[in-house]
């Protein structure tokens, strides 16, 4: 089956600093991938859709700004949280499509973020 | 506005026994999918099952089968001869061919499954 690739697994930063997720396709070409946040115990929350050649399309209440999505590739998409602050901590999962027509997604297997 | 809702914040089971868990989802479109997905302590996303929201035949596999029942906007799955390693949260899902396929979840059920 398709895989998604997320990196990395886990990471710590300092607080006003910045970090990057990458999320990869390993076997197919992704024009759209989809990030999603999820606080413990919660549901996953759709942030964006990455759209590969061009800009992002950001959920209502997601800060443009501050969660950057860059597709430049199809098979990269990174999010780069910007000046991060602990409630920026959480654990962020990306998914992608097989093909363009697919319903399906592919799941990441999620980075946790940890500001301190 | 699409939403997905589950209920049923925790459920537990006894192995070897039955459990159902529901999902109702509102929507105005026409063309639509539906999941439920497991989400083990590994937090890894797994798909359990989908159903096309043309098709009247339930979706099943395996252990795992729904009852759809699309007039109602109701999804529930039912998990037959439950297994300790069925112990996780699961999300029902939802996604639109209208929307690039973008997918909405509910809020989620922890299923625990006893020995």
């Amino acid at each position: 089956g398709a895989v998604v690739s997320q990196h990395p697994s886990w990471v710590i930063c300092k607080s006003g600093t910045s970090v990057k997720i990458e999320c990869r396709s390993l076997d197919f070409q992704a024009t759209t991938m989809f990030w999603y946040r999820q606080f413990p115990k919660q549901s996953l929350m759709l942030m964006a859709t990455s759209n590969e050649g061009s800009k992002a399309t950001y959920e209502q209440g997601v800060e443009k700004d501050k969660f950057l999505i860059n597709h430049a590739s199809l098979t990269l998409s990174t999010l780069t949280v910007t000046s991060a602050h602990p409630e920026d901590s959480s654990f962020y999962i990306c998914s992608a499509p097989r093909t363009a027509f697919s319903y399906e997604q592919y799941f990441g297997p999620g980075t946790r973020l940890t500001v301190t | 506005a699409q939403t997905v809702t589950q209920s049923q914040p925790e459920m537990s089971v006894q192995e070897a026994e039955t459990v159902t868990l529901s999902c109702t989802y509102d929507t105005s479109e026409s063309n639509y999918y539906l999941f439920w997905y497991k989400q083990p302590p590994s937090r890894q996303m797994i798909l359990v099952i989908r159903q096309e929201a043309y098709k009247q035949q339930n979706a099943t596999e395996n252990r795992f089968s729904v009852n759809f029942q699309k007039a109602a906007k109701s999804f529930s799955l039912k998990i037959s001869d439950s297994q300790l390693g069925d112990t996780a949260m699961y999300f029902c899902a939802f996604t639109r061919p209208a929307n690039n396929n973008d997918m909405r979840f509910g809020a989620g059920t922890r299923l625990t499954v006893k020995p």
